[in-house]
């Protein structure tokens, strides 16, 4: 089982749907969880982080974190061409090995 | 400037050269790192430095040194590189260690011949 697994798509959505991306994880005393939007050829910027149980919204996206069942998702409303990117998800454990795994990436579309 | 900036934004060199990668940071940052990314796999985490002291190395090869002067600067020296070496090179800060948002460089695309 990969440390943090993320479905490749591609996941393709009309303009101004929903689009849902989960990213599950295998060690539950994970702590901090990070949404990364990358476009082709450029480098990864953050879009959301999350910490505790439950939603935190920030304009259209919404990070949802379920620690008890170990996925954190990405929901993208109103969804726009200009979204279409790979969204990286990574998770930091602060236990007595530190680390942040990240996952492969999931290829979002939107079709105007 | 503001945020992270890379240079070369583009490198291409033989296997016996000797060139190093830049990094700076406007962002006041105390943490910064070395990541390789290749296609297919995932971000590989290669440095980290929290206040100009290394506190880790992920088991990488020891043609790639890294050197932190101050906490604005990193940069990583590379010497006799393998062609499996050739990947996109990005440089990212945060705050104060890895359980915080980072923020990248636009990297420097590597290509070894």
């Amino acid at each position: 089982q990969k440390e943090v697994e993320q479905n490749s798509g591609p996941l393709s959505v009309p303009e101004g749907a929903i689009a849902s991306l989960n990213c599950t994880y295998s060690d539950r005393g994970s702590q901090s969880f990070f949404w990364y939007r990358q476009y082709s050829g450029k480098s990864p910027e953050l879009i959301m982080f999350i910490y505790s149980n439950g939603d935190k919204e920030d304009g259209r996206f919404t990070a949802q974190l379920n620690k008890a069942s170990q996925y954190v998702s990405l929901l993208i409303r109103d969804s726009q061409p200009s979204d279409s990117a790979t969204y990286l998800c990574a998770v930091y454990n602060a236990g007595n090995n530190r680390k942040l795994i990240w996952g492969l990436g999931t290829s979002l579309g939107v079709n105007p | 400037e503001t945020g992270v900036t890379q240079t070369p934004r583009h490198l291409v060199m033989g296997m016996t050269n000797k060139k190093s990668l830049k990094c700076e940071q406007h962002l006041g940052h105390n943490a910064m790192y070395w990541y390789k990314q290749s296609a297919k796999k995932p971000l590989e985490l290669m440095f980290v430095y929290s206040l100009e002291e290394r506190v880790e190395n992920n088991s990488v090869p020891s043609r790639f040194s890294p050197e932190c002067p101050n906490s604005s600067h990193l940069f990583l020296h590379l010497h006799t590189l393998q062609p499996e070496d050739s990947a996109l090179y990005l440089c990212a800060s945060s705050q104060d260690g890895l359980s915080q948002p980072q923020h990248f460089g636009d990297g420097t695309r590597l290509s070894i011949l």
